[in-house]
């Protein structure tokens, strides 16, 4: 079993519409849950993370951490065009090596 | 407002070859990563520099490869006899101790491609 699972998609949703993305996670040490968001031919950029359990809001995005079920998610809001791109969940132990998720490819449909 | 750059974008290579790229960290970052990451799949660790020590290298990390840091600023990714295996996008990201969690900023990468 890989440590972070995510699916590749692609996930395609009309513009407004909420957006749901996932991830699972095997090791109960991780302690450091990040979303990244990776435009095509760039590389990733640090969207938000959240320390242990709990959301977090930033605007339209919404992270939130289970870890009793050891599963992690990314709410988009009012979705927009310009948030087509790649989602790449992250985590880490203190103070180690960040290990990522293989992305999940968004779209998000004019 | 200089970010991470990376040189070159892109490589092509024949197999057997030697490539060489460098990455350019935010001035004032101390922490320097390698990443490789493949189509469909997110970075996966390859070594780490705190200033010009290397403190991890991944077992991905193959005796062909050898990375460096030589004053603490910019660094160097060298793979030597290439392989078709290789082809992939080389990501450098930098980040300063002290921040929590170790939030990383990535360069635009650079492209390898190994006929």
């Amino acid at each position: 079993q890989k440590e972070v699972e995510q699916d590749p998609g692609p996930l395609s949703v009309p513009e407004g519409a909420i957006v749901s993305l996932n991830c699972t996670y095997s090791n109960s040490a991780f302690q450091y849950f990040m979303w990244y968001r990776q435009y095509s031919r760039k590389g990733p950029e640090l969207l938000m993370y959240t320390y242990s359990s709990g959301n977090k809001e930033d605007g339209r995005f919404t992270a939130q951490v289970d870890k009793s079920s050891k599963y992690i998610s990314l709410f988009i809001r009012d979705s927009q065009p310009s948030d087509s791109a790649t989602y790449l969940c992250a985590m880490s132990k203190l103070d180690d090596k960040i290990i990522f998720g293989k992305g999940t490819r968004l779209h998000i449909l004019p | 407002d200089t970010g991470v750059s990376q040189d070159p974008r892109h490589k092509i290579t024949k197999r057997g070859q030697n490539v060489t790229f460098r990455c350019d960290p935010i001035s004032e970052h101390n922490r320097l990563y390698w990443y490789r990451q493949t189509l469909g799949q997110g970075p996966e660790f390859l070594t780490y520099f705190q200033n010009e020590a290397q403190l991890e290298k991944s077992r991905l990390l193959s005796n062909r490869f050898s990375a460096e840091r030589p004053k603490g600023s910019f660094s160097t990714l060298e793979i030597q006899r290439t392989e078709q295996g290789d082809s992939a996008m080389y990501l450098c990201a930098s980040s300063k101790t002290g921040t929590t969690p170790d939030t990383q900023y990535f360069g635009p990468g650079t492209r390898l491609t190994v006929l």
